[in-house]
């Protein structure tokens, strides 16, 4: 069974800071990994997607990694404002495995004044 | 519509009573998810619909738990003599293809 795991579960921050959230993956036959923001009492909203043949993909102040064989992805956030904070959740659709998402528990992090 | 419409945001519900939950999707969207989510933990996948097929019902955690999606776009996930542990955030996504999930944002249950 695919498990994802995220690390850290929180993290506070000031302003400016650069920062790397982390994601672990059990199975590396993986279709996709997603990233996705949760701001309380909302939903998802979709940040970066890479493809099991990409290595990243950046969008903005936000560059996330994939590396299949270790089981291994990064968000990298750059000079991080107060509206980042929010959770942050990686997922991955396994090949094969129809096409449900896998979500790990989640990075909450705050970025303070 | 614009988004991933959900409804009610919230829902309290007695114990061993019958709730049901409502997504809209974007219209054309044809696939369809449900996910559950636990107080600080990550979404769990519970069913998936491509058009008004139910293709993946692996994750609804017991037989109280059904949903349906008859005409292909609007789904409902009903909840039948409702426990504490069904107390959650139920999401609904959907997507055209294996790709740009779009969630809604939720109705959260909480069983008293």
């Amino acid at each position: 069974k695919q498990e994802v795991t995220q690390i850290p579960a929180a993290l506070s921050v000031p302003e400016g800071e650069n920062l790397v959230l982390n994601c672990s993956f059990t199975d590396s036959a993986i279709y996709n990994l997603q990233w996705f923001r949760q701001d309380p009492g909302k939903g998802l909203t979709s940040l970066l997607l890479i493809q099991s043949s990409q290595r990243e993909q950046t969008s903005g102040r936000l560059n996330a990694s994939l590396d299949k064989s270790s089981g291994r992805s990064t968000l990298y956030i750059a000079a991080s404002q107060p509206g980042d904070s929010a959770t942050y959740l990686c997922a991955v659709i396994l090949t094969g495995g129809g096409n449900k998402l896998t979500f790990g528990t989640g990075t909450q992090l705050k970025v303070e004044l | 519509g614009a988004g991933v419409s959900q409804s009610p945001r919230y829902k309290v519900a007695k114990r061993g009573q019958d709730v049901a939950l409502r997504c809209d999707p974007i219209s054309g969207h044809v696939s369809l998810f449900w996910y559950q989510q636990a107080l600080g933990q990550g979404p769990e996948f519970l069913t998936y619909f491509q058009n008004e097929a139910q293709l993946d019902k692996s994750g609804l955690p017991s037989d109280r738990f059904f949903a349906e999606r008859p005409e292909g776009s609007v789904s409902t996930l009903k909840i039948q003599r409702t426990q504490q542990e069904d107390s959650a955030v139920y999401l609904c996504a959907s997507s055209v293809a294996l790709y740009g999930y779009t969630f809604g944002s939720g109705t959260r249950l909480t069983v008293v």
